[in-house]
């Protein structure tokens, strides 16, 4: 079993739809975690850290379950430039990051 | 914006020969990282330093070496390419444990 796992998509939606991506982990020791964005043949970008309480950042939510141990992103009103895979990362107590091998997501006029 | 610089965008070698991929990053940080990336398997984590003349195996760091003797530069060595080491080599550096990465923007070698 991987240590981060995410659902591989491909998730095709129209633009404006709402789409949310989910991804577990299995260390229930792991301190930090975030959502980053690869547009093909580019290097991830950090799109957002995650928190207990959750967090938004304009039409991006995301949240974190310890007790179930996973996190979601929600993206609200899809845009074209919205498309890219989208990486679930995850932390240890010992700083070394467990990346998901991303969810890909393409945003159709 | 932290900047980091991977030398070369593409590369291309032959078996056996000894590759050097330089990194440096332009913001003071003390993490730096190697991962490579390759279809299907994600990125996984070859080597991370957590400080200057200090590194740490990570998960696939066989027929890898690393190197860094200043803050801001880390560099990748590979011994003796072969085949299978063929793939997309990023560096990462981040400010301390529990921030986030800061990628360069890759460097794709081919060995032939």
């Amino acid at each position: 079993r991987k240590e981060v796992e995410q659902d591989p998509g491909p998730f095709n939606v129209p633009e404006g739809a709402t789409v949310a991506f989910n991804c577990t982990y299995s260390n229930s020791a792991s301190q930090s975690f975030f959502w980053y964005r690869q547009d093909c043949r580019k290097e991830p970008k950090l799109l957002m850290s995650v928190y207990s309480s959750g967090n938004e950042d304009g039409r991006f939510t995301a949240q974190l379950n310890r007790a179930s141990q996973y996190i979601s992103l929600l993206i609200r009103d899809s845009k074209l430039s919205d498309s890219a895979t989208y990486l679930c990362v995850v932390d240890t107590n010992a700083g070394k990051s467990t990346f998901g091998d991303g969810t890909t997501l393409t945003v159709k006029p | 914006d932290v900047k980091v610089t991977q030398s070369s965008r593409y590369l291309v070698k032959r078996t056996g020969e000894k590759v050097f991929l330089e990194c440096v990053q332009d913001m003071d940080h003390e993490n730096m990282f190697w991962y490579r990336q390759d279809p299907g398997l994600g990125l996984r984590l070859i080597y991370f330093s957590y400080d200057v003349k200090m590194k740490e195996k990570g998960d696939i760091p066989e027929g890898y070496s690393v190197s860094r003797e200043k803050k801001e530069r880390f560099s990748l060595i590979l011994e003796s390419a072969s085949t299978n080491q063929t793939s997309m080599y990023l560096c990462a550096s981040s400010l301390t444990v529990g921030r986030g990465y800061t990628f360069g923007s890759g460097t794709r070698l081919t060995v032939v």
